[in-house]
């Protein structure tokens, strides 16, 4: 089976740099996902590492290391509206799209 | 469409009674997807569809949940004798490709049971 730990909470100040973390147990997977949740609203998608490394997409770059069981979301130039829950995911072998979560972060953007 | 589109977007019942979540994916996703949020936890899986094969139902919690789906559009996720730990969003999702890590939601479907 998957699990996936994340911190439950992680505060920051606009314009820094944050990083949440995502430390993994698991059998095998294709690759580890991050999405963003604001409250009531529904996840969206923000990035996928099929391959260890770092994937960047504008203000948010992802990492992986299977080695190390252990990945990241790297969220640059912090704005209010970051302020929301992040998760991980895991894309297991076989299981198309079938992701397992991890427990979720939720980021709070103080000014 | 233009989204995934969920329906009810809220449903109060009582403890016992049956209700039905409906779910309509992004016009040609092959697959979809239904998940459990409880209030500040993460997302739990449920089942999948993936084109006409069978559904992977390893994630229904009790045989009180079923789910539909008809061909490659809406999908009905049932939940029989609602219990009061059944109180969640119910989130739907679909994809394109199988193999991309990337899943569009739904705004999900609030269930609260008194």
């Amino acid at each position: 089976g998957q699990s996936l730990e994340q911190p439950s909470e992680v505060t920051a100040v606009e314009g820094a740099i944050v990083q949440i973390n995502c430390t993994y147990q698991t059998s095998g997977f294709y690759g580890l996902s991050w999405y963003q949740q604001h409250d009531g609203g529904a996840p969206t998608f923000l990035s996928y590492n099929a391959l260890d490394g770092l994937e960047e997409t504008g203000r948010f770059s992802s990492f992986l290391s299977r080695s190390d069981s252990y990945g990241y979301l790297l969220l640059q130039e912090l704005q209010m509206k970051d302020s929301a829950s992040y998760f991980c995911a895991v894309q297991p072998r076989g299981g198309g799209n079938k992701l397992t979560f991890g427990t979720g972060t939720q980021l709070k953007v103080e000014l | 469409g233009a989204g995934v589109s969920q329906s009810p977007s809220n449903k109060v019942t009582e403890k016992g009674k049956d209700v039905e979540l409906r779910c309509d994916p992004i016009s040609g996703h092959t697959a979809l997807y239904w998940y459990r949020q409880r209030l500040g936890q993460g997302l739990e899986f449920l089942i999948y569809f993936q084109g006409n094969s069978a559904p992977d139902k390893s994630g229904l919690p009790s045989d009180r949940f079923s789910a539909e789906r008809t061909g490659e559009s809406v999908s009905t996720l049932t939940i029989q004798r609602t219990q009061q730990e059944d109180s969640a969003v119910y989130l739907c999702a679909s994809s394109l490709a199988p193999d991309t890590g990337e899943l569009f939601f739904g705004e999900g479907s609030r269930l609260t049971v008194l």
